[in-house]
């Protein structure tokens, strides 16, 4: 089993629709969760980082789940621009090295 | 404008030469990161240094050497060694060396590495 797994998608949505991902991960002990967006052939940025009590940022939410394992990204009004690929990111097993494990990422087309 | 510069963007090998690609950063982060992204796969860690003079192996270290001489800098070499040479690099740095996973990543533009 993977560490981090993804829905690689696509999703494909018309704009303004809400759409949701999930991503799950297997060390329960992990404690620091984040989003990431990666357009095409570029690097990764944050999106956003998920609380254990859930935080919105604009358009988009994030929830933890800890007895499932698993964190979700929510789109709301979904626009052109969202299209892009959506990087589950958890920290790993040692918590005493900077390792990161990344989601192959959930891949979001948005239509007109 | 603070952030991370890889060089160079694209780059092109023949088998059985050594390549090294530059990272350098100006936001004073402590560490240090080299992964590779393959198609559909997530990032890989390859190597990280979490302060000058000192790194660790990451996942996918085996085919690769790197150096930490100064805090702005840390270049990859991709060996003749790495089988599989052929991806998408990526260097990144965070503001603190601990506790980890909770330093939030900045990466640079990335290198892309063909070997014919």
């Amino acid at each position: 089993r993977k560490e981090v797994e993804q829905d690689p998608g696509p999703f494909n949505v018309p704009e303004g629709a809400t759409v949701a991902f999930n991503c799950t991960y297997s060390n329960s002990a992990s404690q620091s969760f984040f989003w990431y967006r990666q357009d095409c052939r570029k690097e990764p940025k944050l999106l956003m980082s998920v609380y254990s009590s859930g935080n919105e940022d604009g358009r988009f939410t994030a929830q933890l789940n800890r007895a499932s394992q698993y964190i979700s990204l929510l789109i709301r009004d979904s626009k052109l621009s969202d299209s892009a690929t959506y990087l589950c990111v958890v920290n790993g097993r040692s918590s005493n090295t900077g390792k990161l494990i990344f989601g192959q990422g959930t891949t979001l087309q948005v239509k007109p | 404008d603070g952030g991370i510069t890889q060089s160079p963007k694209y780059l092109f090998r023949k088998e059985g030469q050594n390549v090294t690609l530059s990272c350098e950063q100006n936001l004073n982060h402590d560490a240090m990161y080299w992964y590779r992204q393959d198609p559909g796969q997530g990032l890989r860690l390859i190597y990280y240094s979490q302060i000058v003079n000192d790194f660790q192996k990451g996942d996918i270290a085996e085919g690769y050497s790197v150096s930490r001489e100064k805090k702005e800098s840390f270049p990859l070499t991709v060996t003749s060694a790495q089988k599989n040479p052929t991806a998408f690099y990526l260097c990144a740095s965070s503001r603190d060396r601990g506790p980890a996973g909770a330093n939030v990543l900045t990466f640079g533009a990335g290198s892309r590495l063909t070997v014919l």
